[in-house]
């Protein structure tokens, strides 16, 4: 069975410092990796996907499959990027394609 | 938001009462998912279907079930609440080319 680990409940990291969220993974197959976000008491939204390879609001994230991992990073954090991210793994079995979930980092970015 | 609103946003019930959290979506989408978040756990899966009167259980379907008997509707229901199944519950759909799953805002359930 798939799962995904997200070592760290809670970051925090000063306003302009590097900030990286970490995630590991575990599954049989070829896995399609997401992180998602939630701002205060809102929605979760689509960060980036790793098959899109894009930079969306200037966080990035690559797959390394020797070490199954699929971390988040930026280089310079700002106030409105405290949330909580979330680490997601989309299970190709069947057609469903359900997301599993990490427990999710509460990243607090300081002034 | 992918055409996706929840109703009721928040509710308090009593245990043992039943409950229904309805999903309702615009795009004539056909998968359709409920997750339950709580801290701690991240989003763990309850049913999810993928059409009309088609559904399968998730990771945490004991004390759920779903009816999807129309597109554009998928309903939750807790037959009888209890205490744990206070929670925030997310209803999401699959979309687009690259069949991403986009979330609704949410419904708070307090059960006391």
């Amino acid at each position: 069975a798939q799962r995904v680990t997200q070592p760290e409940k809670l970051l925090s990291v000063f306003k302009g410092a590097p900030v990286e969220l970490k995630c590991n993974y575990s599954y049989s197959g070829s896995p399609e990796l997401f992180w998602y976000v939630q701002y205060s008491r809102q929605r979760l939204q689509l960060l980036l996907r790793h098959i899109s390879r894009e930079s969306i609001k200037g966080f990035t994230a690559d797959l390394n499959k020797g070490e199954t991992s699929f971390h988040l990073k930026k280089p310079f954090a700002q106030e409105e990027d405290s949330a909580m991210y979330y680490c997601a793994l989309s299970d190709h079995s069947g057609s469903a394609r359900q997301l599993t979930f990490g427990s999710g980092t509460q990243l607090t970015v300081l002034p | 938001d992918a055409g996706i609103t929840q109703s009721p946003r928040h509710k308090v019930t009593e245990t043992g009462t039943p409950v229904t959290l309805r999903c309702h979506q615009t795009e004539n989408h056909r998968y359709m998912y409920w997750y339950r978040q709580d801290p701690g756990h991240g989003l763990r899966l309850i049913h999810y279907s993928y059409g009309v009167k088609d559904t399968d259980k998730g990771e945490v379907s004991d004390g759920y079930s779903v009816s999807r008997s129309k597109t554009e509707d998928f309903l939750l229901t807790l037959e009888s609440a209890t205490s744990s199944q206070t929670s925030v519950y997310f209803c999401a759909i699959r979309a687009g080319v690259e069949n991403t799953i986009y979330f609704g805002e949410g419904s708070w359930l307090t059960v006391v």
